[in-house]
């Protein structure tokens, strides 16, 4: 069982702040990253796919960064709104050649107006 | 847009009865798969699949079938419930990963609770 893991487990910030938080996974056998966000109530929505070392991809305040080399990937948001809070997922796909997705544990965001 | 749906957002089944946790997909993807979500573990893989009436075990198959009779339906059966499948359930779909930047589009989950 391939191990992604996710840190922190939990984050509290204030509104208008900036935060980042981290997914680690294997550094071999790379294939795609992927990040969702997860709010109370409603399905996982996708924000990120990304599949070469280096790249960098930005949704609005939200952006990532992908290093494959050394396996891990942050997530940046950028001056907090209440809407941000919800709980990001990381999913690490291997290139074993199938569709599987192994997921972190999440980060849990709560942001404080 | 893609719209995942489940036939129920809560669930309450006694120990050893026969549940059957439905889902369906309007976009014509091919795979399909069934995770369930516990606190402090990530969503963990049951079953998915990758056309009609083929199937693969995910990570923690025991306990759980899925039948896949049409393209846009996937079900879940959980044979006997016990108490530990008490657990969210979260189904998910997406086209057949030719490039490696298909995502994965999810229902809204049903809590199922087994006593």
């Amino acid at each position: 069982i391939l191990n992604v893991e996710q840190s922190p487990q939990s984050l509290h910030v204030q509104e208008g702040d900036s935060t980042n938080f981290t997914c680690s996974f294997p550094s071999s056998n790379f294939y795609a990253l992927h990040w969702y966000r997860w709010e109370t109530a409603k399905s996982p929505e996708a924000l990120f796919v990304m599949t070469l070392n280096g790249d960098e991809k930005k949704k609005g305040r939200i952006s990532a960064t992908l290093n494959t080399k050394e396996g891990y990937s942050y997530l940046y948001i950028k001056g907090s709104q209440p809407e941000d809070s919800a709980t990001y997922l990381c999913a690490f796909r291997s290139n074993f050649g199938n569709e599987k997705l192994t997921f972190g544990t999440g980060t849990r965001l709560t942001i404080i107006p | 847009d893609v719209k995942v749906t489940q036939s129920s957002r809560y669930l309450v089944k006694r120990t050893g009865e026969k549940v059957f946790l439905e889902c369906v997909q309007d976009m014509d993807h091919e795979n399909m798969f069934w995770y369930r979500q516990d606190p402090g573990l990530g969503l963990r893989l049951i079953y998915f699949s990758y056309d009609v009436k083929m199937k693969e075990k995910g990570d923690i198959p025991e306990g759980y079938s899925v039948s896949r009779e049409k393209k846009e339906r996937f079900s879940l059966i959980l044979e006997s419930a016990s108490t530990n499948q008490t657990s969210m359930y979260l189904c998910a779909s997406s086209l057949l990963g030719t490039t490696s930047t298909d995502t994965q589009y999810f229902g809204p989950g049903t809590r199922l609770t087994v006593l």
